[in-house]
């Protein structure tokens, strides 16, 4: 069975551009999420989606960012405009139930890096 | 102050050691916590719950102290194939959001 898969692994843009990541959680989960990690920091929750629904977006940084899934099955998460702040991994995650005991299973990332 | 805590390290100890990292949070209603795995440049693996008596699975053994707010795990007879980032993570009571700690780092040496 094909995990989360992220595309593309990588994407270097200049401030001011525009990028969109793409996220396809594992077949037949319906919690999504996407979690970030700057440099030296820590791993940061984004937001939560539940089929196509946003459950939870208290983790976007501004509206700069705009995460979307459509159908309820993959995601995509643009920014635009980038800034140089906005550098980092992105990490989408899913899960087949909703609940704090339930193990999320995360894909590779997107390595961003805002030039 | 983070809601979870944990020294970055880097921990280098030899093939075999006994190693134990700590972690603390600060969110006193947490319910679930998790030990994840993160190899460089890949993603993080969930390496194992944590419950209230603590748990063990092979080498590795978590242990939660919900009066202290802290949670250890330890690593006996180190390999080098344990060498990677250590997450210390909260789970969200209610939607399986996660909160991760900085992580980690061991280094098992030859």
């Amino acid at each position: 069975e094909a995990g989360v898969t992220q595309f593309p692994s990588h994407s270097v843009i200049e401030k001011g551009q525009t990028v969109t990541l793409r996220c396809d959680p594992i077949s037949g989960h319906d919690n999504l999420y996407w979690y970030r990690r700057v440099m030296g920091k820590e791993i940061k929750f984004l937001l939560h989606f539940v089929k196509e629904s946003k459950q939870d977006e208290s983790g976007m940084p501004n509206n700069r960012f705009l995460a979307e899934r459509t159908g309820g099955t993959y995601s995509t998460l643009k920014v635009q405009p980038a800034e140089l702040e906005d550098s980092g991994v992105y990490f989408c995650a899913s899960s087949q139930v909703w609940g704090a005991n339930t193990e999320a299973f995360f894909g590779q990332g997107t390595r961003l890096t805002v030039v | 102050r983070k809601e979870v805590e944990q020294d970055p390290g880097p921990f280098n100890v030899p093939e075999g050691a006994t190693v134990a990292f700590n972690c603390t949070y600060s969110n006193s209603a947490s319910q679930s916590f998790f030990w994840y795995r993160q190899d460089c440049r890949k993603e993080p693996k969930l390496l194992m719950s944590v419950y209230s008596s603590g748990n063990e699975d092979g080498r590795f053994t978590a242990q939660l102290n919900r009066a202290s707010q802290y949670i250890s795990l330890l690593i006996r007879d180190s390999k080098l194939s344990d060498s990677a980032t250590y997450l210390c993570v909260r789970g969200s009571s209610n939607t399986g959001k996660l909160i991760f700690g900085q992580g980690t780092t061991l280094q098992v040496k030859p």
